[in-house]
């Protein structure tokens, strides 16, 4: 079966300071892997979507980047946090094909002081 | 662009009470619809789906939810509400064969024993 592992689960970070963090999916290949961050009353906001290796999307302008080195790994980053990077982001995939629905990882909330 | 739109931000019922949690969205062509359900503490789960066929679909713990493609909703509906319902609610779309999924900001409902 499909799982999704992203880490840390919480993190607490001086502004400026640069972030990296990591989502792996196992149990299938060549997955959409998608970053969302959630804020309350505010839903899941998309920002970063790959289609494979190499192939980012971004959704909003911003301090975040995204990254896929290799096909079951999607990196969020950052060189310089801002206080306003603060949030709860989420790690997803859907697997290829019409019909098909995204799992998510446990989520990382992130505190930037 | 596609959006989701919740009408109920936050929805307070009595345990046996019936539920409807109205999501609208704007997309021209065909989409696939979700609804997800985040329990306090846990991650994003997959509550029922709509791909296509009849447009009354059932998913996990005895919700269900309705296709109105004529009126570009799909709202969930619970006849009698449990206490360990309590959660928030999130209604998603996404285009068919499309690659993004697209939130609405959800409903939190907290059901009263």
């Amino acid at each position: 079966s499909q799982t999704i592992h992203q880490w840390p689960a919480t993190l607490v970070q001086p502004v400026g300071s640069p972030l990296s963090l990591e989502c792996t999916v196992e149990g299938t290949s060549n997955p959409n892997l998608y970053w969302y961050r959630q804020a309350a009353g505010r839903g899941l906001q998309l920002l970063f979507y790959s289609v494979g290796i190499g192939q980012i999307s971004s959704e909003v302008p911003q301090n975040l980047s995204a990254s896929r080195p290799q096909d079951r790994q999607f990196i969020l980053s950052s060189k310089k946090l801002l206080l306003s990077d603060s949030g709860f982001y989420l790690c997803a995939w859907r697997g290829r094909g019409m019909n098909t629905e995204a799992f998510f990882g446990q989520g990382t909330r992130l505190t930037v002081v | 662009a596609q959006s989701v739109s919740q009408h109920n931000h936050h929805v307070i019922l009595s345990e046996a009470a019936s539920l409807e949690l109205g999501c609208n969205y704007s997309y021209g062509g065909t989409v696939n619809l979700f609804w997800y359900v985040q329990y306090p503490g846990q991650h994003l789960q997959l509550l029922l789906k709509y791909f296509s066929g009849d447009p009354l679909v059932k998913g996990i713990k005895g919700f269900e939810a309705e296709f109105i493609k004529s009126k570009f909703s799909f709202n969930l509906r619970k006849p009698s509400v449990q206490w360990s319902d309590t959660a928030e609610y999130f209604c998603a779309v996404t285009p068919t064969g499309g690659f993004k999924t697209i939130f609405g900001a959800g409903t939190r409902l907290f059901v009263k024993a």
